[in-house]
């Protein structure tokens, strides 16, 4: 069965600082990736997505991820946090074959930004 | 374009009550699936409809759960009766197309969702 990871539950950084949040995933083959963001009182918005090509893919609001297959690593970076990106956020898999739909999804990761 | 919408955005009932929660998809979108998250959990997939059929309900937790997709429009979920392990959020995504061959790459689009608590 596929299983996504987020090890770390919850971070803090300072507004301005660079940001890292990981992901890894257990799945027979690659799958497509996800990262998405709950903001407070909001639903899930897409981040970002990986379906195949440029491993290194980039995202709304500054964010970008890149896919490690050889480390089944797919972590989120953004280069300078601002206020506004205190949320939670939820790395997501999905298979890539035929008939395949539903996502998996890490626990999550709260993130806190200090002014 | 409207986004996925959810109703309501809370819902407080007593255990053994009834609730119907209700997702309006993206229009056009023939994928409609139902997540939940419990406290403290992992966001999990419940079902799958594809336009009024369901293709994948192998998430629903047991038969207190009755989702329905009449016309292939909007989505109801019903909890009946409810219990306090009910409680948690529960969202709605719906993507474009319902033919998946290989290497179609869908992208799923979530709603707001339900803040069901049952005391």
């Amino acid at each position: 069965a596929q299983s996504v990871t987020q090890p770390d539950i919850h971070i803090t950084v300072s507004e301005g600082a660079s940001l890292e949040l990981r992901c890894n995933y257990s799945y027979g083959a690659t799958p497509y990736l996800f990262w998405y963001v709950q903001s407070p009182g909001q639903g899930l918005q897409l981040l970002l997505k990986y379906f195949s090509g440029d491993t290194l893919v980039q995202g709304i609001k500054g964010f970008e991820a890149e896919f490690k297959r050889s480390q089944s690593s797919f972590n989120l970076r953004k280069p300078s946090v601002h206020w506004s990106d205190a949320a939670e956020y939820f790395c997501a898999v999905s298979p890539s074959g035929a008939g395949s739909y539903q996502l998996t999804f890490g626990k999550g990761t709260k993130l806190s930004v200090i002014p | 374009e409207a986004g996925v919408t959810q109703f309501p955005s809370h819902s407080v009932i007593e255990k053994g009550q009834t609730v119907t929660l209700r997702c309006d998809p993206i229009s056009g979108h023939d994928n409609l699936y139902w997540y939940r998250r419990v406290m403290g959990k992992e966001i999990k997939f419940l079902l799958h409809f594809v336009k009024e059929s369901k293709q994948d309900e192998s998430g629903m937790p047991n038969n207190r759960f009755l989702a329905e997709r009449t016309g292939g429009t909007y989505s109801t979920l019903k909890v009946q009766p409810a219990e306090l392990e009910d409680s948690g959020v529960y969202f709605c995504a719906s993507s474009l197309s319902a033919y998946r061959l290989a290497g179609y790459q869908e992208t799923q689009y979530f709603g707001p969702g339900t803040r069901l608590l049952v005391l």
